[in-house]
């Protein structure tokens, strides 16, 4: 079984506010690693699609960054506001099989 | 509208009474997929289909059967179903092409409870 880690895994942070999360995934028979965004009640929905060491993605105010030498991708929200509150996924894609993490709850506070 | 369906969005049955869960995407994505959520586990995939009659295990498919007859259907199958099949499954289709570089579009869930 392979592992794919987040952390933190809860974070509440203040409107206004800029923070990060960080998926670990194996340095080995990487095929791409997926970002997706899960509001309660409803279904994932992907952010970002990344495929090539050195990835960079930018989607307003949310981007994200890959190093697969290392295994990790870092997603950053800038200015955090009440709607972005939701679990982030990060899923690694290997020999056609996605594996996911367990997620980062995000809420952000009025 | 392109999107994935999922029936029933929700059931609750008993325990050994065989039941499929539908799958169905308009979007003519080469691959499929099915997963199950659990509380601390996070997504685990239960089979996927590259395409059309081609269809693979993924991480937890013990108990369950699925079939790809046409490209745009993916049905989830539990012949016997249990209670520790009790989860919210999601589908996902995406245009896979092989090299990971295509996002998944989810269905909207189905929460089955085995009595």
């Amino acid at each position: 079984i392979l592992n794919v880690e987040q952390s933190p895994q809860s974070l509440h942070v203040q409107e206004g506010d800029s923070t990060n999360f960080t998926c670990s995934f194996p340095s080995s028979n990487f095929y791409a690693l997926h970002w997706y965004r899960w509001e309660t009640a409803k279904s994932p929905e992907a952010l970002f699609v990344m495929t090539l060491n050195g990835d960079e993605k930018k989607k307003g105010r949310i981007s994200a960054t890959l190093n697969t030498k290392e295994g990790y991708s870092y997603l950053y929200i800038k200015g955090s506001q009440p709607e972005d509150s939701a679990t982030y996924l990060c899923a690694f894609l290997t020999w056609n099989q996605f594996y996911f993490g367990t997620g980062t709850s995000l809420t952000v506070i009025p | 509208e392109a999107q994935v369906t999922q029936n029933p969005r929700y059931l609750i049955t008993v325990t050994g009474k065989k039941l499929t869960v539908t799958c169905s995407q308009n979007m003519n994505h080469e691959y499929m997929s099915w997963y199950r959520q659990d509380p601390g586990l996070g997504l685990r995939q239960i089979y996927y289909s590259m395409n059309v009659e081609v269809t693979d295990k993924g991480d937890v498919p013990e108990g369950y059967k699925v079939s790809r007859k046409e490209k745009r259907n993916f049905p989830l199958i539990l012949e016997s179903p249990s209670p520790n099949q009790t989860s919210l499954y999601f589908c996902a289709s995406s245009p896979y092409s092989g090299t990971g570089g295509n996002e998944q579009f989810f269905g909207p869930g189905t929460r089955l409870t085995v009595l």
